[in-house]
């Protein structure tokens, strides 16, 4: 079975200051890898996905398979990126459900 | 076009009552999904529709029901609420378009079972 893995709960930076979230995950296959956002008082929403190895907001994530990590990164965190993050795993074509991590809360201090 | 709705957006409950939370989706999406949100636990999958009449359970089904009698709709169901239900309930649709799958979500059902 695959497993999320959050190691933060709570991360807190000042505004400017890079920000790294972490996500590890664990599957035996070719897994597709999610980073989910959900702003304070919004629903959950796609923020990136590793295929299309694109920059949202300002933020990218590699998927580096042979750490099984998939971490999301901005170089200049801003007060509007505070908000809970979710990386999720699908189990590769064929499946639809997602397995998501615990969650880590972004906090940018002004 | 109104995307994904949920219904009721907060209920209390009494325990050992029964509740329908509802969920309807526009966008002909055939994938739908139902999950809950706790803190500290994240979202945790609870049953799932790939299509329109079937469903299957996810990480945390016991306690719960679904259906799925077209593309639409996807009612959750507590038979007989447990104050361990108490979450915000999501309800998620998903596309896959150029090979790519998104899930949607609803905005929550908050759900507070005494």
């Amino acid at each position: 079975a695959q497993r999320v893995t959050q190691p933060e709960k709570l991360l807190s930076v000042f505004k400017g200051a890079p920000v790294e979230l972490k996500c590890n995950y664990s599957y035996s296959g070719s897994p597709e890898l999610f980073w989910y956002v959900q702003y304070s008082r919004q629903r959950l929403q796609l923020l990136l996905r590793h295929i299309s190895r694109e920059s949202i907001k300002g933020f990218t994530a590699d998927l580096n398979k042979g750490e099984t990590s998939f971490h999301l990164k901005k170089p200049f965190a801003q007060e509007e990126d505070s908000a809970m993050y979710y990386c999720a795993l699908r189990a590769g074509a064929g499946s639809y459900q997602l397995t998501f991590g615990k969650g880590t809360k972004l906090s940018v201090i002004p | 076009i109104a995307g994904i709705t949920q219904a009721p957006t907060s209920q209390i409950l009494a325990a050992g009552r029964r509740m329908t939370l509802r969920c309807t989706q526009d966008m002909r999406h055939n994938a739908m999904y139902w999950y809950r949100q706790d803190l500290g636990l994240g979202l945790r999958l609870i049953h799932y529709s790939n299509t329109a009449g079937t469903t299957g359970k996810g990480e945390v089904p016991d306690g719960y029901s679904v259906s799925r009698a077209n593309t639409d709709d996807f009612p959750l169901t507590l038979a007989s609420a447990v104050p361990s239900q108490t979450s915000v309930y999501f309800c998620a649709s998903s596309e896959i378009a150029g090979g790519q799958e998104t899930q949607y979500f609803g905005p929550g059902t908050r759900l507070l079972v005494l």
